[in-house]
């Protein structure tokens, strides 16, 4: 078993909807929960971070962080072709001295004018 | 200001060869890290440097090295190359070595070396 799930879609969608994205884990000493956005030929560009259990907004984009059930979720809202690209979900322990994160497959999204 | 900068951005290598790959971080930042990426796949953890002394390895072969040079550059190195090192080699930097409080210190990727691997 992976230590993150997600599945890798594709996930499509007409422009203007609202999207949900979510990955779950198995290591509950996570405490940092990331999502990166790639496009094509290129390297992941964070989107969001959030520490611990809670949501967190940001313009389009609403993270939501559940530790108890061991899930995380993005939401993009009013969502545009400029959108299509695959969303990374990524861990870590939160170490003061080393980090490393743990990328779920990725979820690629297809967002049709 | 310019971001994190890799290269070379594609090279083709055949089986037995080595490789060598090269990150520049933003500038300011003290830590590397390297992952790489399978087609289809996420990231995954390969080394991490802070202050030119390797601070995590993931879960590679002795045939991956890494070294961080005193003005933060890197460079990946990857011996007797096999078909299934073919992928995108991502390197990634940050401020410090780990996250804490408010987690401003994750990271900034870059856009990654092609190696194709025949």
């Amino acid at each position: 078993q992976k230590e993150v799930e997600q599945d890798p879609g594709p996930l499509s969608v007409p422009e203007g909807a609202i999207v949900s994205l979510n990955c779950t884990y198995s290591n509950s000493a996570f405490q940092y929960f990331m999502w990166y956005r790639q496009y094509s030929r290129k390297g992941p560009e964070l989107l969001m971070y959030t520490y611990s259990s809670g949501n967190k907004e940001d313009g389009r984009f609403t993270a939501q962080v559940d530790k108890s059930s061991k899930y995380i979720s993005l939401f993009i809202r009013d969502s545009q072709p400029s959108d299509s690209a695959t969303y990374l979900c990524a861990m870590s322990l939160g170490n003061t001295g080393f980090q490393k994160l743990v990328f779920g497959t990725g979820t690629r999204l297809l967002v049709s004018p | 200001d310019a971001g994190v900068t890799q290269s070379p951005t594609h090279l083709i290598k055949t089986r037995g060869q080595q490789v060598t790959l090269r990150c520049s971080p933003i500038s300011g930042h003290k830590s590397v890290s390297w992952y790489q990426q399978v087609l289809g796949q996420g990231p995954q953890f390969i080394f991490q440097y802070y202050e030119k002394e390797e601070r995590g390895r993931g879960n590679f072969p002795d045939r991956f090295s890494a070294r961080q040079f005193p003005n933060y550059s890197s460079e990946l190195n990857v011996n007797a190359l096999l078909l299934g090192d073919s992928a995108l080699y991502l390197c990634a930097s940050s401020f410090f070595a780990g996250l804490a409080g408010s987690g401003a210190n994750v990271l900034t990727f870059g856009a990654g070396s092609r190696l194709t691997v025949l």
